[in-house]
């Protein structure tokens, strides 16, 4: 596609249930990012993939967050047993190449843990 | 961590004015883009400079980098109430071997009105 299309849009978690979001990048690029954006304006990078491969997981929380970008398959984020500060907009991006390049985002999905 | 700092954190002006936004960082870079970001929504990529460029511009948009001060300012003309949101800088800092992950400041919030 010619856009970072994200799903959903909207979630709403209880306390320790498990969050899922998916992100299916521009058609041809290689390269995936997901960051997380609290208070309306800080925004923190989680992970990224070149392809399938996780390409720089620095920003990742060691517990409970885990993603995947699969061969055919939208790249997803999960968040085992959410907690109440997990609770934010998740932006999934994508770059055809980089260093260097423009990097093209989403519209976002809603996380909110009640 | 937040790399950029913009300023002012929020502006107020007239349709048909002029906006300037200023954004600082620490550390080498090989680029700075700018993006826009309209309430509940993704973000907008507007402008990418690179580190060897002084100034581009796009339509009304007018970007400028200055690497010896590591800064950055983008400035919009002509200004009209839809360009009413929040811009963001972000740049992908240089570590020997830049990991392409962007770095973001918190935001300048532009507010035109009629």
């Amino acid at each position: 596609g010619e856009e970072v299309a994200q799903t959903p849009k909207h979630l709403v978690r209880g306390e320790g249930q498990k969050a899922k979001l998916y992100c299916a990048p521009i058609k041809g690029h290689s390269y995936v990012f997901w960051y997380q954006q609290v208070l309306k304006n800080e925004f923190k990078f989680l992970i990224s993939f070149q392809n399938e491969n996780v390409f720089d997981e620095t920003g990742m929380p060691k517990e409970r967050f885990s993603a995947k970008c699969l061969p055919n398959s939208p790249c997803s984020l999960e968040i085992q047993a959410t907690k109440l500060e997990d609770s934010a907009v998740y932006f999934c991006a994508s770059s055809q190449s980089t260093p260097g390049n423009t990097i093209y985002f989403g519209e976002g999905s809603w996380l909110t843990v009640v | 961590s937040q790399q950029g700092e913009e300023d002012p954190q929020a502006l107020s002006i007239q349709e048909g004015e002029n906006a300037t936004m200023n954004c600082s960082y620490k550390t080498s870079i090989n680029n700075l883009q700018w993006y826009r970001q309209n309430s509940g929504r993704g973000l907008v990529h507007l402008i990418l400079i690179r580190s060897n460029e002084r100034e581009k511009h796009s339509g009304r948009l007018r970007v400028t980098l200055d690497t010896s001060k590591k800064s950055s300012s983008l400035l919009i003309t002509a200004s009209r109430a839809a360009d009413t949101a929040s811009y963001f800088c972000a740049t992908d800092s240089f570590y020997g071997g830049s990991q392409g992950n962007l770095i973001f400041g918190k935001g300048t919030k532009l507010s035109v009105k009629p």
